[in-house]
């Protein structure tokens, strides 16, 4: 069983489109984020969200924003998208709350998205 | 504000040599926790380990082990006879306590790229 999955692993569309990413857990845990690696490998964070408390990192563009039906999913919609949008956006959990990053946070397979 | 860094972009040596990974970090809290994370070509992000601030004694699960020395700020990986499946790319990672508010989540270093030749 995959503790924490990504659809769709490819994401291929044009610039000026709206679109979303799918992440579910199904570890128990309290707390999501998505993190954004560039080119460059480099990693990021971007949310931290449980269902009290959603965490935005400043530096990210209010077209992207994060929706939890429940607390085992947290889906990433990104509006009116923009080249420099292409990287792989990874999802992730852990037992903490929002703000705080103790406890081990288990990484789905990310989502490579490329803006033509 | 907390800072990883791994200063070898990328380390290439041959099979069953030994190899370290070297990572500093800049913090200003007392409580933190530190990560080591792998990243195959497969690209999925592998947890390793994941070592509190209070805690500096060395680790060691097979040929992996961890070696955190708090008076240099550093938590250096090193792998034992490597093997060519140990090739990916290594990230050390820091969290610290409460953000006070910030999504601050893990703070990653830039990465080492480990290859292993045959």
């Amino acid at each position: 069983d995959t503790a924490v999955s990504q659809t769709p692993k490819y994401l291929v569309t044009q610039m000026g489109n709206d679109k979303s990413i799918k992440c579910e857990q199904n570890l128990g845990h309290d707390t999501m984020y998505w993190y954004k690696q560039d080119s460059k490998k480099f990693l990021k964070i971007m949310f931290s969200y449980n269902n009290k408390e959603l965490i935005i990192n400043e530096t990210v563009p209010n077209r992207f924003s994060p929706k939890s039906p429940d607390k085992a999913h947290l889906n990433l919609h990104i509006n009116s998208l923009e080249l420099g949008d292409s990287a792989v956006y990874f999802c992730a959990s852990s037992q903490d709350r929002p703000g705080r990053a103790f406890d081990t946070q288990y990484f789905g397979p990310g989502t490579r998205l490329t803006v033509l | 504000a907390q800072k990883v860094t791994q200063a070898q972009t990328e380390i290439s040596v041959v099979e069953k040599e030994d190899v370290t990974l070297d990572c500093v970090y800049e913090t200003r809290d007392t409580t933190y926790y530190l990560f080591w994370y792998k990243q195959p070509p497969s690209g999925e992000l592998v947890f390793l380990i994941r070592r509190n601030s209070f805690d500096e004694q060395n680790e060691i699960s097979g040929r992996y082990s961890w070696n955190f020395q708090k008076s240099t700020s550093s938590f250096n990986f090193t792998i034992t006879a490597s093997q060519v499946v140990d090739s990916a790319v290594y990230f050390c990672a820091l969290s610290e306590a409460d953000s006070g508010g910030g999504a601050d989540g893990l703070t990653f270093g830039k990465g080492t790229h480990l290859i292993i030749q045959p």
